[in-house]
């Protein structure tokens, strides 16, 4: 069964860099597949912030470019998150998730990790 | 890359049929025939309910289907069950490896 599990600081202050990483078992990232980062802040709807692919070539959302790094650890079977400059508007569930290669649904999801951006 | 536009809510009373619709463009909805939907809880992640429009995934009941026409894609819950209430999302493929959610339906059961 594949799982995936997010890991990173909750409090960020504003300006700074969020970091998250997400662990992947049951499955290896080499093997295929895209790997995303999804947010959600309170009480909002999701919001698709990039996706990587095992050979390391990312695609993100166009409105978070500027700011946004996604990189793959395929020996750690993990992929992270970088998000710059952050403010109070970044304040989001972040849910890291496995994307079909053809399609780009979601079919499997991280539990979610809340980073509240605060000083 | 603008989100799908959802209704806010829907609702339905037990063993009744919903549908949720999902518009965009020609460059998302239109444009691919990759259209999927969620479905969350609350305070849970969200599940995979209907992908590449109208394919459902392993343990997914049948009462969930999907559709598309144009730009607009919707999602039928037909006999509504009491653990059916949640929020839906749509997400498009939007090319490039990119995708873009829709805002969100609330569906409650009478």
């Amino acid at each position: 069964q594949v799982q995936l599990q997010e890991s990173g600081p909750g409090l960020v202050k504003p300006s700074e860099t969020l970091s998250l990483t997400c662990a992947v078992s049951g499955y290896s990232i080499s093997s295929g597949y895209y790997w995303g980062w999804i947010r959600q802040p309170p009480g909002k709807g999701l919001e698709w912030i990039g996706s990587i692919y095992h050979s390391g070539s990312t695609y993100y959302n166009p409105s978070l470019k500027s700011r946004v790094t996604i990189s793959v650890d395929t020996s750690k079977n993990q992929f992270s998150l970088k998000l710059s400059s952050v403010t109070a508007a970044d304040t989001a569930v972040y849910y890291c998730a496995r994307a079909r290669s053809t399609g780009h649904s979601f079919d499997y999801w991280g539990q979610g990790t809340l980073v509240t951006v605060s000083s | 890359q603008s989100a799908l536009t959802q209704p806010r809510s829907v609702s339905g009373s037990p063993g009744q049929s919903v549908t949720i619709s999902c518009t965009g463009t020609s460059s998302d909805v239109g444009g691919y025939n990759y259209v999927s939907w969620y479905q969350q809880h609350p305070g849970k992640a969200p599940k995979l309910m209907i992908y590449d429009v109208s394919k459902r995934p392993s343990g997914v009941p049948d009462r969930f289907s999907g559709s598309k026409s144009g730009n607009t894609a919707s999602l039928t819950i037909s006999g509504l069950q009491a653990e059916d209430e949640a929020d839906y999302y749509c997400c498009s493929y939007a090319g490039s490896y990119t995708s873009v959610f829709g805002g969100g339906t609330k569906l409650t059961v009478l």
